[in-house]
């Protein structure tokens, strides 16, 4: 079974301090995604990774960064952390092939700013 | 752009058929999926049609799409409790080197007794 793993459940901050949201898959995937969930808004794309080194900007990327050094882990950055980022954050994982790469989803981060 | 639109809230009696329908914009699409999110989890693949399909079925489930219409639906026969959960609709386009999925903002489907 594909496991994605995300490193916190639970996340409190202050405004202003640097948060990273880790994300890990076990499948040798190539394209990992952040995602972010706001009731009613559904799931928006922050950025996404096709491979190590490579990302591409989502629908809504201000305010964030990211890294990806090694294949299974992509990390998502909150330089200085606001309060309208507060909200759940979702990573995902696909494989790349002819079409239909089935997303897999981690349990998501809730993110509270203060 | 692409654009995913579906209802945002379904409340169905145990027992009964849930229909959760879904409009995409993008004639293009390969494949397009159902997702499931329980309380405070990921999504999860439900199920997913290719774009060349009219209709697909699994156990419970039967996707029907209408490409002409560009309309998607999932039905859910004999609803349990254990259905409520939010669904999301998403299609795929290719877009570089990956295809990259477009979700609709999810419907919540409440089943009462």
């Amino acid at each position: 079974d594909v496991k994605v793993t995300q490193s916190s459940r639970y996340l409190v901050k202050r405004t202003g301090e640097k948060v990273f949201l880790e994300c890990v898959q076990d499948m040798d995937h190539e394209n990992m995604f952040w995602y972010r969930q706001d009731p009613g808004l559904g799931l928006r794309l922050i950025y996404f990774s096709y491979d190590v080194k490579m990302k591409e900007k989502g629908d809504i990327p201000e305010g964030y960064s990211v890294s990806r050094e090694k294949k299974e882990r992509f990390s998502l950055i909150l330089e200085s952390a606001s309060t309208n980022q507060t909200s759940m954050y979702l990573c995902a994982s696909s494989a790349t092939g002819f079409g239909g790469e089935t997303q897999y989803f981690g349990p998501g981060t809730r993110l509270l700013v203060l | 752009g692409e654009d995913v639109e579906q209802s945002l809230f379904l409340s169905v009696r145990e027992g009964d058929s849930s229909v959760i329908n879904c409009t995409y914009t993008d004639s293009s699409s390969t494949y397009l999926y159902w997702y499931k999110q329980e309380p405070g989890a990921g999504l999860q693949l439900l199920t997913y049609i290719f774009s060349n399909m009219d209709m697909k079925q699994d156990q419970r489930l039967t996707v029907l799409l209408n490409k002409k219409d560009k309309h998607l639906s999932l039905r859910i026969a004999d609803t349990q409790t254990g259905d409520s959960a939010i669904y999301f609709c998403a299609e795929s386009t290719h877009s570089g080197g990956s295809y990259i999925p477009t979700f609709g903002r999810g419907t919540s489907l409440i089943v009462h007794p």
